[in-house]
């Protein structure tokens, strides 16, 4: 079975632009969660949606929103880019919350 | 006091030794448990979830919860070189978070052949 899917893998973005961040969840589950990862630390929470809506949000400024579509699949867009929001960024999916949570390979952002 | 505290490491141990690892949490409320491990570069791969307290073993990974303790931890048996990355424990909240993971800053693990 195919596992979570992410595109891209690598992104370079240049300070003020936009970027739209891509998943794909495990056939079946129905909740998609966004994190971000920079280098020495664990995940942090940036969203998670279950059946289109949004169940929670964490600390992340409004520049960061997401949605999901009725394939589940979902998109994370930054907007305003700075040079902090350089992480790693990775999807997760579960069947719903409070379950395991299955990462996805993660997108790459750079930003210069 | 951080929400999820785990000891940065790096932890080495010898190939064939038992492996430990340890991670405290400050939410009494938090429901569900889990190990992750991470190898340089890529993303978190699931090991182990565990939701009630006392032992569970999943072939050479054995998770411990202890919630009057807030405490949860990861033993490897015969560690194998392959099993050197980086482990983070990540806990859900209660009832109405337990829809995100929280994270450690994760264990750097070093298996010597």
């Amino acid at each position: 079975d195919a596992g979570v899917t992410q595109s891209p893998t690598h992104l370079i973005k240049t300070r003020g632009q936009h970027v739209t961040l891509r998943c794909s969840p495990i056939s079946g589950h129905k909740s998609v969660s966004w994190y971000q990862q920079v280098l020495g630390q664990g995940p942090q929470f940036i969203f998670q949606y279950y059946e289109k809506e949004e169940r929670g949000r964490g600390n992340f400024p409004d520049r960061f929103s997401a949605r999901q579509f009725p394939n589940y699949s979902s998109e994370l867009n930054v907007n305003a880019l700075l040079l902090g929001d350089s992480a790693l960024y990775l999807c997760a999916s579960s069947l719903d919350r409070g379950l395991e949570q299955y990462f996805g390979p993660g997108t790459r952002l750079t930003v210069t | 006091q951080k929400e999820v505290e785990q000891n940065s490491g790096p932890l080495s141990v010898p190939e064939g030794a038992i492996a430990s690892l340890n991670c405290t949490y400050s939410d009494r409320g938090s429901q569900s448990f889990f190990w992750y491990r991470q190898y340089s570069g890529k993303s978190p791969e699931l090991i182990m979830s565990i939701y009630s307290n006392g032992d569970k073993e999943d072939g050479r990974f054995t998770a411990q919860l202890n919630k009057a303790s807030q405490y949860v931890s990861l033993l490897i048996r015969d560690s194998q070189p392959s099993d050197s990355a980086t482990y983070l424990c990540a806990v859900t909240g209660g009832a109405r978070s337990n829809y995100k993971l929280t994270f450690g800053k994760g264990t750097l693990l070093t298996v010597n052949p």
